[in-house]
C-alpha cells in the first residue's frame, strides 16, 4: 500500500529561525514529489515539484530536497516569518507507465507555528 | 488565488439533508479532482474527471455520493441524506491531462453537519 509519513506532527519555532520537515514515502514506481503549503481553511497551494531525477528544488526561503534512493525528502525554510505558520503537505504521485493507479498520495501534513 | 473556485464556503445542514457543491476549474484544464479533508488530515481522493468522463472514484466515494462534470467545464458534488461523519472540508483541483501533476486548489467547502 503506498504510504506517505511526515514528521514531525506539528512544530513551534521562533521568527527567523530555520526549520525542517521531513516526509518518507513507499509509493512505488515514483514519478513526483510535491511540496503544498495550506493555510488554515483555504485549500492547499503548491510550493515545489520534483521529479525522481531532481534531488533539489527552491522556491525563495523554502528548499525542498529528494533521496529517491532512500525515498527521502525534506523541506527547509529558512528566516521563518509569521506568515509561514500553515500545514505543509507531502505528496507523491505514482507512475502512471506501470498502468498503476494515478491518484496521489498524500502526507497528513506538518503544523507549523511560528511564533514572534 | 489558484484560479480555482468553490461555492460555497461554508455550508451548514441537518443530518439526512442533501447538499450539492460547486466547482469551477481554471478554463483550460481539463481534469478536475474531489477531495475530502478532516481536521489534522491531508486530503483524501474522492474522484477525478477528464472532461465530462469521470474517470475514477475512491472507495470513499458511498452511494450517497454523486459528482457530475456534465459539460466538461464546472462540477458539482452532491451528498445525499447527509450525515455527521460527512463534516470535512471538500475540496476541488484541477490540472491540464498532460500536466496532471500540477494540480491546483480552490478554497473549499467546509461542511459541518448537525
Amino acid at each position: 500500500k503506498n504510504q506517505v509519513e511526515q514528521s514531525p506532527q506539528s512544530l513551534i519555532i521562533l521568527e527567523g529561525k530555520n526549520c525542517t520537515l521531513q516526509c518518507n514515502y513507499t509509493v512505488s514506481p515514483f514519478s513526483n514529489l510535491r511540496w503544498y503549503k495550506q493555510d488554515t481553511g483555504r485549500g492547499p497551494v503548491s510550493l515545489t515539484i520534483m521529479t525522481f531525477s531532481e534531488n533539489t528544488k527552491s522556491n525563495g526561503r523554502y528548499t525542498a530536497t529528494l533521496d529517491a534512493d532512500t525515498k527521502q525528502s525534506s523541506l527547509h525554510i529558512t528566516a521563518s516569518q509569521l506568515s509561514d505558520s500553515a500545514s505543509y503537505i507531502c505528496v507523491v504521485s505514482p507512475s502512471v507507465r506501470s498502468g498503476g493507479s494515478y491518484i496521489p498520495t498524500f502526507g497528513r501534513g506538518t503544523s507549523l507555528i511560528v511564533h514572534p | 488565488d489558484t484560479g480555482v473556485s468553490q461555492d460555497p464556503r461554508h455550508k451548514i445542514t441537518k443530518r439526512g439533508q442533501n447538499v450539492t457543491f460547486r466547482c469551477d476549474p481554471i478554463s483550460e484544464h481539463n481534469r478536475l479532482y474531489w477531495y475530502r479533508q478532516t481536521l489534522g488530515q491531508g486530503p483524501e481522493f474522492l474522484t477525478y474527471f477528464q472532461n465530462e468522463a469521470q474517470l475514477e472514484k475512491s472507495r470513499l466515494l458511498s452511494d450517497r455520493f454523486s459528482a457530475e462534470r456534465p459539460k466538461g467545464s464546472f462540477s458539482t458534488l452532491e451528498i445525499q441524506r447527509t450525515e455527521q461523519g460527512d463534516s470535512a472540508m471538500y475540496l476541488c483541483a484541477s490540472s491540464l491531462e498532460q500536466n496532471y501533476n500540477e494540480q491546483f486548489f480552490g478554497p473549499g467547502t467546509r461542511l459541518t453537519v448537525l
